[in-house]
């Protein structure tokens, strides 16, 4: 998985409880996203980092927070978990300097229930 | 309308068959277009990347793209049972380094 680490890889949680999840990359790559994927939905764009300390807002981007406070580590957190953020949760990243700078290498996923 | 649209299928073909799988864009801006295959409770993997339009081959997969109609395809010839998985399609204008995905399109090859 491009040297890309998602942890946990599940986790199931209670309605208004806080939930972090890590992304943790190894490529030194400037870009890190992180991506909810639902049934007939494909991957859908949450926020995007294209820097330390730099990111942005994705396509949907209320309930979620992202740190990105050194390059090899991407943070999403939950503040107040709803049962609609059940979801798989996955991580990408892509150089963003290079030929083919835009293609983004996915990690494993992180499978979240909210009960 | 979704930048990126995409049958979802589920799309079932025997062992051998040839296989088209097709998305439509919206935006005439998009510049790049990808194709990802994505294994049952894995992350997507790159399977073929292409800028503007034409063909591209790698091994039994070509993708193709027609900018005049918008419209993305990837074939997949001599299909095999571990070419079972979901498909997507994605694109990018250039310069944004982000991509729109469509919803996948799940295939089942049966031997």
């Amino acid at each position: 998985d491009a040297g890309i680490t998602q942890s946990p890889r599940h986790k199931v949680t209670e309605t208004g409880t806080p939930v972090t999840l890590r992304c943790h990359q190894t490529e030194n790559h400037r870009y890190m996203y992180w991506y909810r994927q639902d049934p007939g939905h494909g991957l859908r764009l949450i926020h995007y980092s294209y820097g330390v300390k730099d990111t942005d807002k994705g396509e949907v981007s209320d309930g979620y927070s992202v740190s990105r406070s050194k390059t090899e580590d991407f943070l999403l957190t939950l503040e107040s978990a709803t049962s609609s953020q059940t979801s798989v949760y996955f991580c990408a990243i892509s150089n963003g300097t290079s030929v083919a700078k835009n293609i983004q290498y996915f990690g494993a996923g992180t499978r979240l229930s909210v009960l | 309308q979704k930048e990126v649209e995409q049958d979802p299928g589920p799309l079932s073909v025997p062992e051998g068959a040839i296989v088209s799988l097709n998305c439509t864009y919206s935006n005439s801006a998009f510049q790049y277009f990808m194709w990802y295959r994505q294994y049952s409770r894995k992350g997507p993997e790159l399977l073929m990347y292409t800028y503007s339009s034409g063909n591209k081959e790698d091994g039994r997969f070509t993708a193709q793209v027609d900018k005049s109609s918008k419209y993305i395809s990837l074939f997949i010839r001599d299909s095999q049972p571990s070419d079972s998985a979901t498909y997507l399609c994605a694109s990018e204008p250039g310069g944004y380094n982000k991509l729109i995905f469509g919803a996948g399109t799940r295939l089942a090859v049966h031997p």
